[in-house]
């Protein structure tokens, strides 16, 4: 069974500091995605990767992807408070999405 | 630009009754799923429909669950005898398919009591 795994769950942090969220995920796929979440919102779609070293990059978020590690990452570069937030990464095997814990981040002027 | 619709935001029912939830996917894509978003825990895959039929489901989707496309534009997820533990906030998504990311409505919030 596809287990995606996000670590940390909770972070906060401090403006202008960086920080990088992990996301393992146990079934090889080549398809991973970041959504963000604001609170009682839907999920708006940040990255999709599909290629071992893929890297995109949306303004303070950066997102990568090792397909032999089974393994995304999420990087914030200087916080701002409007990033506060939940990531949440996802997998797709075959139409099935499976998605992570979610990391509630939470960014302190 | 055009965006997944659900109707209604918020629906309360009695434990045991049915439940409909609406979706409106954007209308060129292919694809359609219903995610559950327990309150404060994660979003779990409920079921994915291509081309008028059931191309996955998960372990959540059991019989009380079915989904249909009654229409060319609806997409419709069924709860025959509602529990307690349904209570959820269900998205609904579509996608144009292979490899694009899948376009989320605002979801429904489910009330059971």
């Amino acid at each position: 069974e596809l287990k995606v795994e996000q670590n940390p769950l909770f972070l906060s942090m401090q403006e202008g500091k960086n920080y990088t969220i992990y996301c393992n995920y146990s079934t090889t796929s080549d398809r991973l995605y970041w959504y963000r979440q604001d609170p009682g919102k839907s999920l708006e779609s940040l990255f999709v990767l599909l290629s071992n070293g893929a890297v995109k990059q949306e303004g303070r978020l950066m997102a990568s992807l090792d397909t032999k590690a089974r393994l995304s990452t999420l990087h914030i570069t200087a916080a701002v408070h409007d990033l506060s937030a939940t990531y949440f990464c996802a997998v797709d095997i075959d139409n099935d999405m499976r998605f992570g814990a979610g990391t509630r981040l939470t960014v302190k002027p | 630009e055009p965006e997944v619709t659900q109707t209604p935001s918020h629906q309360v029912t009695q434990m045991g009754q049915e439940v409909i939830l609406r979706c409106v996917p954007i209308s060129n894509h292919l694809y359609f799923y219903w995610y559950r978003q327990i309150l404060g825990q994660k979003v779990e895959f409920l079921v994915s429909f291509y081309n008028n039929e059931i191309s996955e489901k998960s372990e959540i989707f059991d019989d009380q669950f079915s989904v249909e496309r009654p229409d060319g534009s609806n997409f419709t997820l069924k709860i025959r005898s509602t529990k307690l533990e349904d209570s959820a906030m269900y998205f609904c998504a579509s996608g144009p398919g292979g490899v694009n990311e899948q376009y989320f409505g605002p979801g429904t919030r489910l009330t059971v009591t």
